[in-house]
Order: structure tokens, then sequence, then C-alpha cells
């Protein structure tokens, strides 16, 4: 059973430009969270995926948007990338929205915008 | 708005010896608790979980950690380290409900041969 998966491992980007980053979900889970982890920092909450709606929004700007699936995939969107959006994006998902419920975490993209 | 604050950013600790990794978090209300563990150039990996019930949890690789509801406190332990344990490791909380997971700033966890 293939867990979380995120693709591309890497990427570079220069200032102002947009990215896009994926990730396919562990087999029977129709919930996904992205999170961004700064160097030496814990990861911070992006925002939350269920039923192809964002269900619930941390603390980031709308240049951050993201999209669900029919089949449970996500991407996370950045427009306008700044220095600062230099950072590990991470991925998880999980059996349904409830904070109960364990979040698989895929490996992670690394972004470094120059 | 919950936090999580994890006392100590780096523990450096021989093979073979017990470790204690302690998580605070900011509000009394009711709430899940998390630890996990990343590797390097790896995402997060969950060690364990409190939900309810008996406030001494059990996880993977020999790890437990104690909820302690009056010292809003969820530290974490293992009795004997291994080289493998070396890691960073988060502590990570969300009120009862559908709320997302605030984790800490993590710790670094160095097991010394």
């Amino acid at each position: 059973d293939a867990g979380v998966t995120q693709s591309p491992t890497h990427l570079i980007k220069t200032r102002g430009q947009q990215v896009t980053l994926r990730c396919s979900p562990k087999s029977g889970h129709d919930t996904v969270s992205w999170y961004q982890q700064a160097l030496g920092q814990g990861p911070q909450f992006i925002f939350q995926y269920y039923e192809e709606e964002e269900r619930q929004r941390g603390n980031f700007p709308d240049r951050f948007s993201g999209h669900q699936f029919p089949n449970y995939s996500s991407e996370l969107n950045v427009n306008a990338l700044l220095l600062g959006d230099s950072a590990l994006y991470l991925c998880a998902s999980s059996l349904s929205p409830s904070g109960a419920e364990t979040q698989y975490f895929g490996p992670g993209t690394r972004l470094l915008v120059l | 708005a919950q936090s999580v604050t994890q006392l100590d950013s780096q523990v450096p600790v021989f093979e073979e010896a017990p470790v204690e990794l302690r998580c605070n978090y900011s509000s009394s209300v009711s709430v899940y608790l998390f630890w996990y563990v990343q590797y390097p150039n790896q995402g997060l990996q969950l060690l364990l979980k409190y939900l309810s019930g008996s406030t001494l949890v059990k996880g993977i690789n020999g790890f437990e950690a104690e909820f302690n509801k009056s010292q809003t406190s969820f530290h974490l332990r293992k009795p004997s380290v291994h080289i493998s344990d070396t890691a960073e490791y988060f502590c990570a909380v969300s009120d009862k409900g559908n709320t997302p997971l605030v984790f800490g700033k993590g710790t670094r966890l160095s097991v010394i041969a």
C-alpha cells in the first residue's frame, strides 16, 4: 500500500514566479492537509481539503491556494513567490477531517525561491 | 489559539541512556495530543497519540508519553535510546473537534555512541 506521495521532491523558482505542488493521499483517505515547514521550525498548517472543498485555513495569505480532485489528490499553488516562501511543503492525508484521526505525512517538496 | 512549547531545542544523550523530551501546550480545553518523529530528509511519522482514557500512552519504537492535564504537559520518554533514534521530534495538539494540528518547534535528539 503506497503511502502519501508528493511531487516534485525539489524545486527552484525565482521571486514573483508561481509554483504548483502535488499530493496523492494514502489509499482510502479522503482528507488532505498542507503544511509549510521553514528551516528549523515545526510544520505550520496552511489549509485542509475535504470533499473537494477548503474546510479550514491557517494564517496564510491568498497567494496560497489549493484544489482537491475527485480522486482525493490535491494541489497547492503559490503565486507571486517571495524569498520567505522557501521551505519544505508537507502534505498529510487522513481518513476524515476529525482531529482525532492520524495524519500520514508525505516526504515533502523542498522549495527554494531565489 | 493553541500553542505548543517544546522546552528543549536540542537534547544530546548517550546510547542506552533514558531520555525525556518535554512538551507543554497552552490551553486546558479538551485536546488531542500527538508526538511525531522526522528523520533527515523525510516526512513526519506518528510515534503515539492521546485521545482519551489512560494518561500513559505507549507508541512505536519503545516510546511512551504521559498526559498531565493539570500541568498541560505531554512529555515523551524512552528508557533506553539507540543511535537510530537520532532525529527531530515534534509535539502537536489539536482541540477536540475538527481543528488543525498545531506543532511545536521541535526537539533535536542526538544519540551519542
